[in-house]
Parts: structure tokens; C-alpha cells; sequence
């Protein structure tokens, strides 16, 4: 069973139309919990951590929340250079490791 | 400032072939990791090192090698190729592991033939 699972696996929007990406995680003792982007033929870039249920930020037309179980990243107004895929990452227990999610990939079109 | 390096970009292999992925970075991170990517999969950690002369396994290290003798450098080696391990790598650095941000490279893709 997957540690964390992003929703949708793909989502296209029309520039403008904002939307919601969801990462979940089913395993308890979060320390942190990553937000990145990647760019097709790129390694990921760093957005967000989030470590405590309530906790928001934001950058641009992106903002990043956590609640218990699950954060959202919500997409505001997403222009076509938005399209990437939005990876999300766990930090769990006292390890080192990051566990990461499959992605989702985010097409925005004019 | 050149954050995370890695080389080659690109490399194809035979089976059986060995092979050492380089990884270098600038910013006197503690703690570096490699992670394989896979179509439809996510990242999957192969070995990590909490500092020169400390390496630990992921969750992938089957067939793979590394070692840490610098702060810098983190190369991963493939003993001995199979197609199984064709993938894209990255790469990764933070100042300490954990829940610190990782930096990542642009990765290498590997083609094992």
C-alpha cells in the first residue's frame, strides 16, 4: 500500500480556471511534509513544507495547505507556464528519507 | 552557483557493463541521496549519506554501490548493468536530511541495452 497518494494522476485546465491538487498520506508521525515541481527533463524544485495541520503558505498563484492527513495545493488563476508535474513528499518518523508520491501532472492551456 | 551536479545527462549500456554516476554539490550539504524514477512510479531512494564516510541503504539498493569520501561528491555505481535498471537518477542534497528541503539535480537517463 502506498504511503502517500497524489489525486488526479492528470488534470487539464483552461488558463484561469483554478483547481486543487491533493496529497495523502496514511501513516502517522509527520515531520514535514514537501511540495515540488517538475519540469519535463528537469529534477524537482523545491515549492513548499508544510509541518503542522493548519499550516498555509503560498508563493505566486500557488498556495499550500495541511490538515491531519492530507495537504492541497491549491492553483489560482494558472497560467500555461504552470504546466509541470507537482510532486509531493512525506518526511515520516526519524529517518532521513523522503517518501514521495507518483505526481501529478498539471497541462494548462491558453 | 552551481547547486547540484550530475554527469552524464544521458548514458546507454550494455548488460553485465559497470558504470559510475557522478554527483557533486556546492552549497556543504551534510546529507545526499540518490533516487530512482520510474513512468509510474514515484521518486524511490536507492542509498542516502548523512556525511563523509556515512552511507546508508533506501528503499531500492539492490545492484548499487556508493560511497562518500568528500562532502561534495556522492557517485553511485552499477556493478553490474541490467535492464531493470534503466531509469532516470537524481541526485539530491540538503544541509541535513529529514525535514529540510532537498535540492535535486537534472538527473541522469540511463538506458541499459
Amino acid at each position: 500500500e502506498d504511503q502517500v497518494t497524489q489525486s488526479p494522476e492528470a488534470l487539464r485546465l483552461q488558463e484561469g480556471e483554478s483547481s486543487s491538487l491533493n496529497c495523502s498520506y496514511t501513516v502517522s508521525g509527520l515531520r514535514g511534509l514537501f511540495w515540488y515541481r517538475q519540469d519535463p527533463g528537469k529534477g524537482p524544485e523545491f515549492l513548499f513544507t508544510l509541518y503542522s495541520a493548519g499550516e498555509e503558505k503560498e508563493k505566486e498563484r500557488l498556495k499550500a495547505t495541511l490538515t491531519k492527513k492530507e495537504s492541497f495545493l491549491h492553483i489560482t488563476a494558472p497560467k500555461p507556464e504552470d504546466s509541470a508535474t507537482y510532486l509531493c513528499a512525506v518526511h515520516l518518523g526519524s529517518g532521513y528519507a523522503l517518501n514521495f508520491g507518483k505526481g501529478t501532472s498539471l497541462l494548462v492551456t491558453p | 552557483n552551481a547547486g547540484v551536479t550530475q554527469t552524464p545527462k544521458f548514458q546507454v549500456l550494455k548488460t553485465g557493463q559497470s558504470m559510475t554516476l557522478q554527483c557533486a554539490q556546492d552549497m556543504n550539504h551534510e546529507y545526499m541521496s540518490w533516487y530512482r524514477q520510474d513512468p509510474g512510479m514515484g521518486l524511490r531512494l536507492i542509498h542516502y549519506s548523512v556525511g563523509a564516510g556515512i552511507t546508508d541503504q533506501g528503499e531500492v539498493p539492490n545492484g548499487y554501490n556508493v560511497s562518500r569520501s568528500t562532502t561534495e561528491d556522492f557517485p553511485l555505481r552499477l556493478l553490474s548493468a541490467a535492464p531493470s535498471q534503466t531509469s532516470v537518477y537524481f541526485c539530491a542534497s540538503s544541509p541535513r536530511g529529514g525535514s529540510q528541503p532537498q535540492h535535486f539535480g537534472d538527473g541522469t537517463r540511463l538506458s541499459i541495452l
